[in-house]
């Protein structure tokens, strides 16, 4: 079945970077788009980035734009998230999504000094 | 960019009707997906194109749509429906999600 699990999260500082990774496995990685959305705690869902099929094509939330770069490789199965510039309000739980269809049980990132 | 509205919390008693709207102009040209999400969880699609069921969900969840919004619908709700609903859309490979709806099931 899809399985989808996230790494990377932690506490870091303001100003500071992350990199955020995705392993996917039961399904056909290089068949499907992917996404990564967040959920600050006690908030709702956001949605953060789009990465097509071949990893050509990306889209960003305005929240995340220039500060965020979405990529994959496929060979690897893996999705990534690279994060820098980090802000307080940049703090939740990070989901990786197989298209918007199935998630992971996300990673917790904490930005705080 | 787009903006899609729920009710920030629905309550019904076990057994009857619950009805969940999400509203925005985006709805009319693209279908929605419907989240169920319960504490310390992942979300988990309960429909999609509007209407559709993946398998696993009951069929006590339906979906519809009218012009701008959208319902989900859960007929003759059971406690373990209780979760947060959160509906969402895509346009142009740029998705939005509604603020989601507290549904309680008492």
């Amino acid at each position: 079945q899809v399985r989808l699990v996230e790494s990377g999260g932690g506490l870091v500082k303001p100003g500071g970077s992350l990199r955020l990774s995705c392993a996917a496995s039961g399904f056909s990685f290089s068949d499907y788009y992917m996404i990564w959305i967040r959920q600050a705690p006690g908030k709702g869902l956001e949605w953060l980035s789009y990465i097509n099929y071949s990893g050509d094509n990306t889209k960003y939330a305005e929240s995340v734009k220039g500060r965020f770069t979405i990529s994959r490789d496929n060979a690897k199965e893996s999705l990534y998230l690279q994060m820098n510039s980090l802000r307080a309000e940049d703090t939740g739980i990070y989901f990786c999504g197989r298209g918007a269809d199935s998630w992971g049980q996300g990673t917790l990132v904490t930005v705080s000094s | 960019s787009y903006e899609l509205i729920q009710p920030s919390s629905v309550s019904v008693s076990p057994g009857q009707t619950a009805q969940i709207t999400c509203s925005g102009d985006i709805l009319t040209k693209k279908f929605a997906r419907w989240f169920q999400q319960r504490p310390g969880q992942a979300p988990v699609l309960v429909m999609f194109r509007g209407s559709e069921r993946p398998s696993g969900i009951p069929d006590r969840f339906s979906g519809s749509s009218s012009g701008t919004t959208v319902t989900l619908t859960i007929s003759g709700a059971q406690v373990e429906d209780e979760a947060d609903y959160y509906c969402y859309s895509a346009s142009d490979n740029a998705g939005v999600f509604g603020g989601g709806t507290k549904l309680t099931v008492l």
